[in-house]
């Protein structure tokens, strides 16, 4: 199975200050279509996941465009341009490239 | 609105069995893949398995194989994951979700979720 390690595992964040975190895979994410299926989820606590990007970069509905991704290969990265307060809570990383499909552990997101 | 409403949380016993549901509306239930995550208390998520109602055609993942069994039944828009005998690590939050498309092309990303079913599993 791939293995996918997100960095850091906890990340202090200042309102206002951009924030970015990591998400590697232990083997590539491209799809034999020629798509990389890499997405990004965010949750608040009490709440169910909410789907921020989709195919490395592509933010889906309605997601603030402070929120931007990035990467190729192996190496993926989750960008806030300007952390505001409703941003806390926990981004995990997904690959679905193939099955089965893995959740990298999270990033935990908290104001300073 | 598209939405996935899962059934009332679940207190049971060590070797009982479940059957959790998740019923879609407003798209067609048919033809949008549906998995199902586990996260256990304080813990991230975990892929379980994934199923397209409109043949039943079920992905496991081998972490969960022989675990739980992943259904569905499209003529009442549902999803459902069961156990046949629990265990008290069975104890966490389940989700089930939509995994997205833009027209015919899947986006492989789950982009409508449910409200989450606590399953509590203790003597």
């Amino acid at each position: 199975d791939i293995v996918m390690t997100q960095t850091p595992l906890s990340s202090p964040v200042t309102l206002g200050q951009p924030a970015s975190f990591s998400c590697r895979s232990s083997q590539g994410l491209v799809h034999s279509d020629g798509n990389t299926y890499l997405s990004w989820l965010h949750q608040r606590p009490g709440q169910p996941p909410r789907l921020l990007i989709y195919k490395i970069s592509n933010r889906f509905s309605g997601v603030p465009d402070r929120f931007s991704g990035s990467g190729a290969g192996t190496d993926f990265t989750l960008k806030i341009s300007r952390v505001e307060a409703e941003d806390v809570g926990v981004y995990y990383c997904m690959q679905a490239a193939q099955f089965p499909y893995i959740f990298g552990q999270g990033t935990k997101v908290e104001i300073k | 609105e598209v939405q996935l409403v899962q059934s009332g949380a679940e207190v049971k016993k060590p070797g009982e069995s479940l059957k959790i549901s998740c019923k879609g509306s407003g798209y067609d239930f048919t033809n949008y893949w549906i998995g199902w995550m586990r996260q256990m208390p304080g813990k991230g998520l975990e892929w379980m398995g994934i199923i397209y109602p409109g043949d039943s055609d079920t992905r496991n993942s081998p972490s969960f194989q022989g675990q739980v069994t992943i259904s569905a039944d499209k003529s009442i828009s549902t999803a459902y994951l069961q156990w046949s005998s629990l265990k008290a690590s069975d104890t966490a939050m389940y989700y089930c979700a939509r995994r997205a498309r833009l027209g015919e092309l899947s986006l492989r990303a789950f982009d409508v979720w449910g409200q989450g079913t606590m399953v509590t599993v203790s003597s």
